[in-house]
Formats: C-alpha cells, structure tokens, sequence
C-alpha cells in the first residue's frame, strides 16, 4: 500500500560528502516535494518539481539541489553534506488534478552528518 | 514571505477532554487547507481538509473550521483518546498560481493522558 518511498530510513555521512536521498511515487503525481523536518520549525519545503527536469526553489535551498529524470522519481543532493544538515528528510507528492490535493508523504530518511 | 503560525507548541489534555489547535495564515490567495497528524516514527498523515468555500467540515471526533475573514483556521477533537497523541501540522495553500504547494505550521504536540 506504500505509494511514496524513500530508500533509506536512516543515513549516516561525513562532511564534505555528497549525499543523494532518493524517492519514488507510484500514484503518478506530477508534483514532488522535498521537506526537512526539524523540532520547532514544522516542515520546510526545500524544493519542488512540478514535471520532469522542472524545479523550483522553495524556503531554504541553500546547500541542496534537485533531479527529476523520471516522473516517478525525484532526487535531493547534498552537494557537500555539513552537520547544520542534520535532520529529517521528508519527500512527499500531489496532483492538482485531484479535488483535494494533500500531500502524501514517504515514510522520511532521518540523515546525521558527522 | 507567506507563513501559517500554529498555537500552541504543546497540548496536553485528559482522556476524554476536548483538544483545539489554531493557525492563522497570511497569503489572502489561500484556498486550501488540511491537517496533518504524525505519530512517533511514522510519515504524516492526512487527517482532515478544508477548502476555502466552506466554513466547517467534520469528520467523526475531529473537526476543522475555517475564518477566512480573519485568515484563520482550527481543528477540533473531541472525546479525545491515548491514540490521539501525535504531533499535527496545519498547511495552507500558497502560490496564486495554484501550484500544489502547501506552507506548514511549526506542528503541536498533543499528549492525551489516560
């Protein structure tokens, strides 16, 4: 029944390494999110893709960049990972097409850079 | 930019007692609006939304109203239960352009005491 997954639930890198979380839904949902997750802030949207090899920035960007080769699938890299990236990566997706477009969430990969 | 402010933080209620949590939003052009609930561990899930031509909507022990006027909206459980406590997200809608993206609330954590 799972339709967003993420392939790790729990990562753990050095600083300075370059980090991919990977995510895949299987609902056909043109739009897909990546949201870290941390104690106070609520969820922040890092970025968005809105179709294939499309982007768009959300709040904090800084640090991270993108990859939707295939509509199904949607990358976040941490080009060079620091320990201020510490925290929980949630990928999640929507279609506008759909009445009521809530997200629907993977299951989020909880990453520490040592 | 656009924000949804969530109160409060911490919420803890006994058994049976009633739990309200508020957001207030800040982009008029928000239209949509749903509610998270995220257990220990596991991804957020949808529990309840809102669209902004209606007032209230409920949904068994949980409810959901809406001020547009005042740019504001909150959730409601009754008779609440130990299997309540979770920590809940509020999102709204942002973007003009209806791009499917949704702004969160810094999240509330609620503890239902037996």
């Amino acid at each position: 029944d799972v339709k967003v997954t993420q392939s790790s639930r729990y990562l753990v890198k050095r600083t300075g390494e370059k980090v991919f979380l990977e995510c895949v839904q299987d609902m056909d949902h043109e739009n897909m999110f990546w949201y870290r997750q941390d104690p106070g802030l609520g969820l922040r949207l890092i970025y968005f893709s809105y179709d294939v090899k499309m982007k768009e920035k959300g709040d904090i960007p800084e640090g991270y960049s993108v990859s939707r080769e295939k509509k199904e699938r949607f990358s976040l890299i941490l080009e060079s990972a620091s320990t201020n990236q510490t925290s929980m990566y949630l990928c999640a997706s929507n279609s506008l097409s759909a009445a009521f477009y809530g997200y629907t969430f993977g299951s989020g990969t909880r990453l520490t850079v040592v | 930019g656009e924000n949804v402010e969530q109160h409060p933080s911490t919420l803890s209620v006994q058994e049976g007692d009633s739990a309200v949590i508020k957001c207030t939003y800040s982009d008029s052009a928000s239209n949509y609006f749903p509610w998270y609930k995220q257990e220990l561990g596991k991804r957020p899930q949808l529990i309840i939304d809102i669209r902004s031509n209606v007032g209230e909507k409920k949904d068994q022990r949980i409810a959901v109203t809406l001020n547009k006027t005042a740019k504001h909206f909150s959730l409601h459980i009754t008779e609440t239960q130990p299997e309540d406590s979770a920590v809940y997200f509020c999102a709204a809608s942002y973007g003009s352009s209806n791009t499917g993206k949704l702004i969160f609330g810094q999240g509330t954590t609620l503890q239902v005491k037996p």
